[in-house]
């Protein structure tokens, strides 16, 4: 099944723990992002990458790191995690970013809820 | 900041007929667009998505894009009470989505 797998999808953790969420797909996509969905704030976008090795900010980048190593795994980490961050966080992949086919269309991961106390 | 604005609702319709979700936005660059719906606790779905100035149906789903006005628009006909969600515009912008804050749905049986 073509899916886009986030781990862990409920968390509660400390401020200043590090922790990662892990993010991986099977469809062989090039873009991956990471998004936080905040109650009337909506989706944000925090960092994508165009494929591998190649990563950005998106608009909320502050507090949060990734990497790209395989085309499949985009895993987002929160060095320092801050209660701030406490939010509902969502990977999301597509094929690529051109044409009109369709191709640009993202998936989303189930979703991780994170708890920073 | 590329803004999306959508009015949050909530939107009320009977069963069977017609809702109407509109969304505008900022940027004349944006040349992708996307309707996904998303339910409670759940992660966003696809609804439709649309490129071109006009009209895209999709079964009960028909998207209106008009560029020059900055404005995409979703039509749900018939109703029914499984289409209660929130319903989400997004555009894509050189490499970055960008999405409103939803409209929430209700389909009163």
């Amino acid at each position: 099944e073509a899916q886009v797998t986030q781990n862990p999808r409920y968390l509660i953790t400390v401020t200043g723990k590090k922790l990662t969420v892990t993010c991986s797909q099977n469809m062989n996509h090039e873009y991956m992002s990471w998004y936080r969905q905040d109650p009337g704030l909506g989706l944000r976008q925090i960092y994508y990458s165009m494929n591998v090795e190649v990563t950005d900010k998106g608009d909320v980048p502050e507090g949060y790191k990734v990497s790209r190593k395989e085309k499949r795994n985009f895993p987002l980490i929160l060095e320092s995690p801050s209660p701030n961050q406490t939010s509902l966080y969502f990977c999301a992949s597509s094929l690529w970013l051109g044409g009109s086919s369709g191709a640009n269309v993202l998936t989303f991961g189930a979703g991780s809820r994170l708890t920073v106390l | 900041q590329k803004e999306v604005e959508q009015n949050s609702g909530p939107l009320s319709v009977p069963e069977g007929a017609i809702a109407s979700l509109n969304c505008t936005y900022s940027d004349r660059g944006s040349q992708s667009f996307f309707w996904y719906r998303q339910y409670s606790g759940k992660s966003p779905e696809l609804i439709m998505f649309i490129y071109s100035n006009g009209d895209k149906e999709d079964g009960r789903f028909t998207a209106q894009l008009n560029k020059a006005s900055q404005y995409v628009s979703l039509l749900i006909r018939d109703s029914q009470p499984s289409d209660s969600a929130t319903y989400l515009c997004a555009l894509l912008f050189g490499n970055q989505f960008y999405f409103g804050t939803g409209t929430s749905l209700t389909v009163i049986p």
